[in-house]
């Protein structure tokens, strides 16, 4: 069964670091590309960027670039997205979630369960 | 970035009903279309993609069609647990876009 089991909700304040994580099981992890999507509360889908796991390149939205950064260890089956100083407009939910992809071109067909991160001062 | 329109926004049905969600890209997506379902406090669960390819374990009542810049999925015959909120995707170019999404409640 394939799985993607993301880390706990975080509370930070502002101007914090932060890396959650998202760990894949039941599946060839370096098969696939990972991407995060953001939830604002009560609000839409945001697709991030993404990473392949296998060697490890990204590609971002140019909404989300520079703002954050998308890495993985392949060899613990886990991806990560990382904040060097978060705002409060950062409060949302994130998602991982596993692209189905042909020619970069991705759907999701698998999700984690979503990371709850709180920033508030 | 392409956008997608979600329409309508909030469907309110009854169980048995048949419904309609349509989903308008700004610029052609051909068939490059997927289809969530979210519920609330859960992930979006894929029920489509490709426009009209039905996800494993999602059950035929649900449909997808067009191409192009209108797609559209089709409930058929209700059920309760249907009931929740839906988003499109565009997956043809960079970066990927979801539709607003629409609320189907009773």
């Amino acid at each position: 069964e394939v799985q993607l089991v993301q880390s706990g909700a975080e509370v930070k304040k502002p101007g914090e670091s932060l890396r959650i994580s998202c760990k894949g099981s039941g599946y060839s992890f370096t098969t696939y590309w990972i991407s995060w999507v953001r939830q604002m509360p009560e609000k839409g889908l945001e697709w991030m960027g993404r990473i392949d796991p296998g060697n490890s390149y990204t590609s971002y939205s140019p909404s989300f670039q520079g703002h954050v950064t998308i890495s993985g260890d392949k060899s613990i089956t886990t991806a990560y997205l990382q904040w060097s100083s978060l705002k409060a407009s950062d409060t949302a939910m994130y998602y991982c979630a596993r692209g189905h992809c042909r020619g970069g071109s991705c759907y999701f067909d698998d999700w984690g369960q979503g990371t709850l991160v709180t920033v508030s001062s | 970035d392409i956008q997608m329109t979600q329409s309508p926004s909030t469907l309110s049905a009854s169980v048995g009903d048949r419904v309609t969600i349509t989903c308008r890209a700004s610029q052609t997506i051909s068939k490059w279309l997927a289809w969530y379902q979210q519920k609330p406090g859960k992930a979006p669960k894929l029920l489509i993609f490709d426009a009209s390819s039905l996800q494993s374990g999602v059950p035929s009542r649900f449909r997808g069609s067009g191409s192009g810049t209108e797609l559209t999925l089709t409930i058929s015959s209700l059920q309760p647990d249907d009931f929740a909120t839906y988003f499109c995707q565009q997956y043809h170019s960079h970066p990927y876009t979801f539709g607003q999404g629409t609320k189907l409640e009773i």
